[in-house]
This record gives structure tokens, C-alpha cells and sequence, in this order.
């Protein structure tokens, strides 16, 4: 199938790290994406991987990539009350089309 | 800085009823996308375009259609609108470059009454 997965909800405490993971099917997949979405607006890439790497680190923000088993993962160091949102990640296939297939977001509430 | 503005943040329409979900883009971006997004399903693709009078089928376009007469301007048109077409409707735009960032306007919450 052409499901990309992740759980629906994640609670931490403010100053923990939070890791929200990703399943994706395509193994051709050129790039994966991780969108935040904010309560009442519209999603907002916050990082990417292409899929020849394993890791990427950008600031707070650590993506791992583990392509044997088609796992994605957004670890967010110190996490803040302003973190409090929706999580997708997306594949991009190679198809050429530019279409992304979403997961089914991860809301993500931290605890003061 | 870059802009998706979509016509409405939120509307109420009767079933039956032809509805039309305006979205401008300001970049330029050869390529827009319609989809809707429900809890526990997240974005699902209803239509694309990759240029003027150009369109696409994604996951879900029944009962969906698409109009893309000018590059900045992508309509999406319920026919008629039934009650499970509830939802909220996201525009996004990218260019056709390396990274496919794509780019979100903020939504409307359309309810079908």
C-alpha cells in the first residue's frame, strides 16, 4: 500500500525531548518531509532528508532516517509549550509528479 | 516573503449547493495542489495542477473538480455539496526544483449542512 504511518498523539513535559516517528512504504521515495501545523493555519516544512542520508541535524531538530526498515523519525531537543502542534511527515516519490503522500499527522501537546 | 491566500477561512453551505474554494499564490510556483484534511487520515491529494489549464486527479477527486485559468489561481469546485464533504480544504504551491517544499495557505473549514 501507499500508507505512511504515524501515531496519532504524543505528550511530553516541557524541557524533555519528543521523538515522533514515521512508517513509510516507498523505497524509491527521493525526499521526506517533516510539516508542522499550528492550531488554525496551514503546514509549514520544518526540515528535510534526502534519502541517501541517515541523519540531519538542525538546531533543536534531529531527523533520522533508517531506510532498510522505511523509518523516519523527528527528535525535538528541549521541547517548548510553542512546540504544541500537528506533526506530518511526507514522502516525495520519484515519479516525477511533485505529489507528496502524508502521514496522518502526530499531535504533539507538551505539558508546562 | 512568500503568500497562499485562500478566499475563505471558514464557510457553510447547504447540501445541493455548488461551492467554489478560491486560492491565489504570489511565487510564481508552477505547481498547486488541493487537499482536505480530516483527523486520523491527514492531507489527502484531491486534485494538482503543474501549469495554466493543466489537472490532475490525486487520491480522492470524486466529487471534486479543479479550475487553473491563471498561474497564481487554483479553484477547487464542489458540484454539489453533501454533507460528507465536511472538512477543511488546504491549498499548497511549490516550484519545480530540487527540495519540493510546498508551500500552505491556511485553510477553509467548509461545513455542509
Amino acid at each position: 500500500g501507499e500508507d505512511v504511518e504515524q501515531s496519532l498523539f504524543l505528550s511530553v513535559r516541557e524541557g524533555d525531548s519528543s521523538v515522533i516517528n514515521c512508517t513509510y512504504t516507498d523505497s524509491s521515495s527521493t525526499y521526506l518531509y517533516w510539516y508542522k501545523q499550528e492550531p488554525g493555519a496551514g503546514l509549514q516544512l520544518l526540515t528535510y532528508i534526502f534519502s541517501n542520508m541517515d541523519m540531519k541535524q538542525d538546531q533543536r531538530l534531529t531527523v533520522l532516517l533508517n531506510k532498510k526498515d522505511k523509518h523516519l523519525s523527528l527528535r525535538i531537543a528541549d521541547t517548548q509549550t510553542g512546540d504544541s502542534a500537528i506533526y506530518f511527515c511526507a514522502e516525495s516519490r520519484v515519479s516525477g509528479t511533485y505529489k507528496y503522500i502524508f502521514g496522518t499527522g502526530t499531535r504533539l501537546k507538551v505539558l508546562a | 516573503d512568500v503568500k497562499v491566500t485562500q478566499s475563505s477561512r471558514y464557510l457553510v453551505k447547504r447540501t445541493g449547493e455548488k461551492v467554489f474554494l478560491e486560492c491565489v499564490q504570489d511565487m510564481d510556483h508552477e505547481n498547486m495542489f488541493w487537499y482536505r484534511q480530516d483527523p486520523g487520515l491527514g492531507l489527502r491529494l484531491i486534485y494538482f495542477s503543474y501549469d495554466v489549464k493543466m489537472k490532475e486527479k490525486g487520491d480522492i477527486p470524486e466529487g471534486y473538480s479543479v479550475s487553473r485559468e491563471k498561474k497564481e489561481r487554483f479553484s477547487l469546485i464542489l458540484e454539489s455539496a453533501s454533507t460528507n464533504q465536511t472538512s477543511m480544504y488546504l491549498c499548497a504551491s511549490s516550484e519545480t526544483d530540487r527540495v519540493n517544499e510546498q508551500f500552505f495557505g491556511p485553510g477553509t473549514r467548509l461545513t455542509v449542512l
